[in-house]
C-alpha cells in the first residue's frame, strides 16, 4: 500500500490564481480530511469526508471547496489563493471499520503564495 | 469543545536524558488521546495512542505516555533521549469514539537533542 499520497510536494501560486492540493489513498478509508499546519498553530482541520459524496467544514474552511466523488480521492481547492493561505497542507485517512481512531497522514503539500 | 494545551513550544535536552513533554487536554467526554511526531520536511506518524484500557501506553521508538484523569494529563516521556528523536511533537484529542472524526491538535512542542 503507497497510504496516503499527496500532489504536488510544492507549488508556488500568484494572489488570485487557483489550484487543486491532490490526496489519494489506498486503504479503502471511508473519512478522510484536510489540514493546514502553520508555524505555532499545530494542525487546524479545513474539510473533512466521512464517505463519497458528504463533506463538511472545519475550524477552518473559508477559502477552500472540496468535493468526494470517490473513496480513494479528496481534492483541495483553492479558488483564488491569498498569502494568507501560505501554509502546509496535509491530508489524512481513517477507517471506519479496523482501527478507526487512528488517522493516517500524507506527507504534505507546501504552497507559498506571492 | 475540545481543547489540548501543550506546555513549552521547545524543549532541549541532553543525549541520555529523560524526555518529558506535557500535554493537558480539555474534553466533557472520555477522550480518546494520541501523539503524533514529525521529523523535518515530512508528515505526521503516530506515536501512541490511548483510547480505553491502561492508562500507561506504550509506543514507537520507546516512548510512553500516561492517561491521567484526575489531572486531564497526557505527558509523553522517554527515559534516554536520542540524537535521532529531535522533531517536532504534536499532542491531540478525539472526542468522538467513532470514525468521521478530526483530531485537535496542540500547538507542538519542538524537541532538541545535544551530544
Amino acid at each position: 500500500n503507497a497510504g496516503v499520497t499527496q500532489t504536488p510536494k510544492f507549488q508556488v501560486l500568484k494572489t488570485g490564481q487557483s489550484m487543486t492540493l491532490q490526496c489519494a489513498q489506498d486503504m479503502n478509508h471511508e473519512y478522510m480530511s484536510w489540514y493546514r499546519q502553520d508555524p505555532g498553530m499545530g494542525l487546524r482541520l479545513i474539510h473533512y469526508s466521512v464517505g463519497a459524496g458528504i463533506t463538511d467544514q472545519g475550524e477552518v474552511p473559508n477559502g477552500y471547496n472540496v468535493s468526494r466523488s470517490t473513496t480513494e480521492d479528496f481534492p483541495l481547492r483553492l479558488l483564488s489563493a491569498a498569502p494568507s493561505q501560505t501554509s502546509v497542507y496535509f491530508c489524512a485517512s481513517s477507517s471506519t471499520i479496523a482501527d478507526q481512531e487512528t488517522q493516517y497522514f500524507g506527507p504534505g503539500t507546501r504552497l507559498l503564495v506571492l | 469543545a475540545q481543547s489540548v494545551t501543550q506546555l513549552g513550544s521547545h524543549v532541549s535536552v541532553s543525549e541520555g536524558a529523560l524526555v518529558l513533554l506535557r500535554c493537558n487536554y480539555s474534553s466533557s467526554v472520555p477522550p480518546y488521546l494520541f501523539w503524533y511526531v514529525q521529523y523535518p520536511n515530512q508528515g505526521l506518524q503516530l506515536l501512541l495512542k490511548y483510547t480505553t484500557g491502561a492508562t500507561l501506553v506504550k509506543g514507537i521508538n520507546g516512548f510512553e505516555a500516561e492517561f491521567k484523569k484526575s489531572e486531564t494529563s497526557f505527558h509523553l516521556t522517554k527515559p534516554s533521549a536520542h540524537m535521532s528523536d529531535a522533531a517536532e511533537y504534536f499532542c491531540a484529542v478525539s472526542d468522538r469514539h467513532q470514525a468521521g472524526t478530526a483530531l485537535i491538535f496542540g500547538k507542538g512542542t519542538t524537541l532538541s537533542v545535544s551530544s
